[in-house]
């Protein structure tokens, strides 16, 4: 059974950093395209990053870009959003999402979701 | 980069009703378009992926269809279980743009 759990959401301060986790199982998590994907409170689903399975292809929004950084670690079936230089704005439920094997086809599993507040 | 457009934003329907659903593309892009159903407090899921392709486990009365710019996702006798926020996907490139969501209400 497919599973993605993320971890690290909470509280932080505009400016301040947090590293979401997403710890998947129960496939080959070396062969698929990872997103992470966010959605800000009453808001629509925006996406933010993407990752190749081997991790040598990396795409962000605009939004993001310069300061989060999406990451794998293929050993441990871990996936990572580490989220710098925050603002209010960034506030928002943050899922992780596999691609199917075609990654054009979609996100057929996603995680529980972690909420990242951002807040003097 | 693609901006997809949903309609309607909101949604009221009846259960048997047909329902219908539009996400316009703001170019002509290839049919690498997804359709997800999101429940409150719920990750969303995958219903639809090329157009027109049902994800193995959705119900078949979900289909999609569409090319070009304009594209559907049609439920054929809607159901109370289909409550929720409909998002369009745009996958063909990065970023993978989402449309801003049909929230669909049962009456």
């Amino acid at each position: 059974e497919v599973q993605l759990l993320e971890s690290g959401g909470g509280l932080v301060q505009p400016g301040g950093s947090l590293r979401l986790s997403c710890a998947a199982s129960g496939f080959t998590f070396s062969s698929y395209v990872m997103s992470w994907v966010r959605q800000a409170p009453g808001k629509g689903l925006e996406w933010v990053s993407a990752i190749s399975g081997g991790g040598g292809s990396i795409y962000y929004a605009d939004s993001v870009k310069g300061r989060f950084t999406i990451s794998r670690d293929n050993s441990k079936n871990t996936l990572y959003l580490q989220m710098n230089s925050l603002r209010v704005e960034d506030k928002a439920v943050y899922y992780c999402a596999k691609h199917k094997i075609s990654w054009r086809d979609g996100m057929d599993y996603w995680g529980q979701g972690t909420l990242v507040t951002v807040s003097s | 980069d693609i901006q997809l457009t949903q309609s309607p934003s909101f949604l009221s329907a009846s259960v048997g009703d047909r329902v219908t659903i539009s996400c316009r593309a703001s170019q002509v892009i290839t049919s690498y378009l997804a359709w997800y159903q999101q429940k409150p407090g719920k990750a969303p899921k995958l219903l639809i992926y090329a157009a027109s392709t049902l994800e193995s486990g959705a119900p078949s009365r979900f289909s999609g269809s569409g090319s070009g710019t304009e594209f559907t996702l049609t439920i054929s006798s809607l159901q109370p279980e289909d409550f929720g926020t409909y998002y369009c996907q745009y996958l063909n490139n990065y970023p993978l743009t989402f449309g801003q969501g049909t929230r669909l209400e049962i009456k």
